[in-house]
């Protein structure tokens, strides 16, 4: 099945620093959602993307949809402290059909030293 | 966005009972919820598809007889862990999906289940 690589795992920053994490597919995804997850909460859309080459931010986060359509990457400017969580890139499955399921990335755990 | 919200947000119970866990779409109407598992640093994996008035569509692995599902309304799905054992403690999390494309997904606040 569709398998999302994100990295890196994991990121440790001084509050301030830039973010960029990236999310790669084997096979072509329609759409690339990003999602903050927060320690024992369920996890928060932050970005959707929908078109080749789209570009779009949300405050200080920035997503790309790549050209090939196999990849994206989320930027974080200015990171501040309850920037802390897990990152999550997702898609619909091949299978997904009508039902939109979605395949996760294994997530990308930030941590901010203030 | 909309607010989608779990019941209980945390459950412990002795191994060998039941436990039903409510997931509520409380602004909006779903046609399809999700549940998902999530063990400790694991990413989400998706246990089930629920949609409204049918049978719940299981991925590979999951025991359907296990973890029943039912969906009885537009904003009402449920999740039972029948006979649970000490390998169902995890984190458990639904979404739901209001019409408007796969961007229209969102995720309740997850149940902390633990089998003793």
């Amino acid at each position: 099945g569709q398998q999302l690589n994100q990295s890196p795992q994991s990121m440790f920053i001084q509050e301030g620093e830039d973010v960029s994490m990236n999310c790669t597919s084997s096979s072509i995804f329609n759409t690339w959602l990003w999602y903050k997850q927060d320690p024992g909460e369920g996890p928060v859309l932050l970005i959707a993307l929908y078109k080749a080459g789209e570009l779009t931010s949300n405050g200080r986060l920035t997503a790309q949809f790549g050209i090939t359509r196999k990849d994206s990457f989320l930027n974080i400017s200015a990171s501040i402290p309850s920037d802390v969580g897990i990152y999550f890139c997702a898609g619909p499955a091949a299978s997904g059909g009508s039902n939109y399921k979605l395949t996760f990335g294994k997530g990308t755990l930030l941590t901010v030293n203030p | 966005g909309a607010v989608v919200s779990q019941h209980p947000s945390r459950v412990i119970c002795k191994s060998g009972t039941s436990v039903k866990i409510e997931c509520r779409s409380l602004d909006f109407q779903a046609t399809t919820m999700f549940w998902y598992r999530q063990f400790p640093k694991q990413s989400l994996m998706l246990m089930a598809t629920s949609n409204e008035g049918s049978k719940a569509t299981y991925e590979q692995g999951v025991e359907k007889d296990k973890f029943l599902i039912n969906h009885a309304s537009l904003t009402l799905s449920t999740l039972t862990v029948t006979s649970a054992h000490p390998e169902d403690s995890s984190f458990y999390i639904c979404s739901a999906r209001s019409s408007g494309g796969v961007g229209t997904q969102y995720f309740g606040p997850g149940t902390r289940l633990l089998v003793l």
